[in-house]
């Protein structure tokens, strides 16, 4: 399973965006680049996914590198509730999602 | 459709028991996915379905562990002679596959965390 690379922790503002990266130096032309976040007691909730152009929806944008090497979630307002544990995860055929560590996100009032 | 659900929410077992936990996906769901998770960890991968069959068993699940998905419906994870080490919280998890060309994001239930004593 090809592998990302995140920061343990963040923190941003309320209303404020956040830009939360992820490198995936090794990814191959067929991975998708999920995002998924958990709050704390809940399971894994989906946030995005994109292959290779930028991705947007309600929740989030996600920004991908032209050379696909590297990948950015944007949260353009962070609210309180946005407060969870970001995961970046490689996606290829039919492989499983295979969860690493992720950023902690810290929303400051 | 609610979601994903699991059942029981919350397990408690002496050690030596077996235990069992149940998955119900989102109906149309063709693939169903059990992870664990142990504090300030990530999920890890246990095994999924495709339908009924299992396609894939991480090394995580170990002789005592068996999970089955009879009628490609629902899902159990039955955890035999349970030790202190398995107190997790196991999600569950599913998804539509649609094929290679496409991808889907996957629906995780609320989880069931297992203490064990």
């Amino acid at each position: 399973d090809a592998k990302t690379t995140q920061p343990n922790s963040m923190e941003s503002n309320e209303e404020e965006p956040v830009h939360l990266p992820c490198n995936h130096s090794t990814i191959s032309g067929t991975d998708y680049i999920h995002w998924y976040r958990q709050l704390p007691s809940q399971g894994p909730e989906y946030v995005i996914h994109g292959l290779t152009s930028n991705v947007n929806n309600r929740m989030a944008s996600l920004a991908i590198a032209e050379d696909r090497k590297s990948s950015t979630l944007i949260l353009h307002r962070a609210t309180l509730r946005d407060a969870a544990v970001y995961y970046c995860i490689l996606r290829g055929g039919a492989q499983k999602l295979v969860f690493g560590q992720g950023t902690r996100l810290t929303i400051n009032p | 459709d609610t979601g994903v659900s699991q059942d029981p929410r919350h397990k408690i077992t002496k050690r030596g028991q077996n235990v069992t936990f149940r998955c119900d996906p989102i109906s149309e769901h063709n693939r169903l996915y059990w992870y664990r998770q142990t504090l300030g960890q990530g999920p890890e991968f246990l095994t999924y379905f495709q339908n009924e069959a299992q396609l894939e068993k991480s090394r995580l699940l170990s002789d005592r562990f068996s999970a089955e998905r009879p009628k490609g419906s629902f899902s159990t994870l039955e955890i035999q002679r349970t030790e202190q080490g398995d107190s997790a919280m196991y999600l569950c998890a599913s998804r539509l596959e649609k094929g290679r060309k496409t991808d889907t994001e996957a629906f995780f239930g609320q989880g069931t965390r297992l203490t064990v004593v």
